[in-house]
């Protein structure tokens, strides 16, 4: 199994600035994944980064408001740029796994904006 | 579209048995995932379905239908400590994973 290490695992930020969450994993992987989970609400794939190549994002995100860098096929991080409240969330580095663990978690990030 | 649904909170006595159903409609699929997630902590694996039947590990169990879009996890001999939310997935290919919104369970004295 990997061993994720994200950070920071917490923050509280003011409207309209920026923050960027880190994701070290402790060998490398192809594929990394990016997820936000809203209050109350299900996990959501925010984009796929891979390492050489432009992050591919889902439906309702874009890279304007979330660039993600992938310098390295151990480490990504993700910006959330010019924060609102509706951004309070958290949010989740993931790595493939093998065989039927198909994906490892990081510890994820509790965003609060105010 | 993805669709998956299942029970927002449960509660149950420490000692007794659970079931969490999982109900889906989603455009794939290529297998069914159970996520356990204590609260603020990141969603840890508990078992993975393929196949039709019942796969057990331990006091933990998880059955699917596909024909019928649906699963369920079932615990036994509940102990406090899974107090948490289950969160079932549906892996619809490419390390695409689905998730419902989880089911909160608690569980009482």
């Amino acid at each position: 199994s990997a061993v994720i290490s994200q950070k920071p695992s917490r923050d509280i930020c003011q409207r309209g600035t920026s923050l960027t969450i880190q994701c070290q994993v402790d060998s490398q992987v192809t594929m990394m994944f990016w997820y936000r989970q809203q209050p109350g609400q299900s996990l959501t794939l925010i984009a796929t980064a891979n390492q050489g190549s432009e992050a591919t994002y889902e439906s309702g995100f874009v890279i304007d408001k979330f660039p993600i860098s992938r310098p390295n096929l151990t480490f990504s991080t993700l910006t959330v740029s010019n924060m609102s409240p509706e951004d309070s969330s958290i949010y989740l580095c993931s790595v493939e796994g093998s065989g039927q663990e198909k994906l490892f978690f990081g510890s994820g990030t509790q965003l609060s904006v105010l | 579209g993805q669709n998956i649904d299942q029970p927002t909170e449960m509660t149950a006595t420490e000692g007794a048995i659970v079931q969490i159903n999982c109900t889906y409609q989603t455009s794939g699929f290529n297998g069914l995932f159970w996520y356990q997630q204590h609260a603020g902590e990141a969603p840890t694996f508990l078992s993975y379905n393929v196949l039709d039947g019942l796969e057990e590990k331990g006091r933990f169990s998880s059955f699917l239908s596909r024909s019928k879009g649906y699963s369920y996890l079932l615990l036994k001999e509940l102990q406090m400590k899974d107090s948490a939310s289950y969160l079932c997935a549906v892996f619809t290919g490419s390390y695409q994973l689905t998730f419902g919104k989880g089911t909160k369970l608690s569980v009482i004295p």
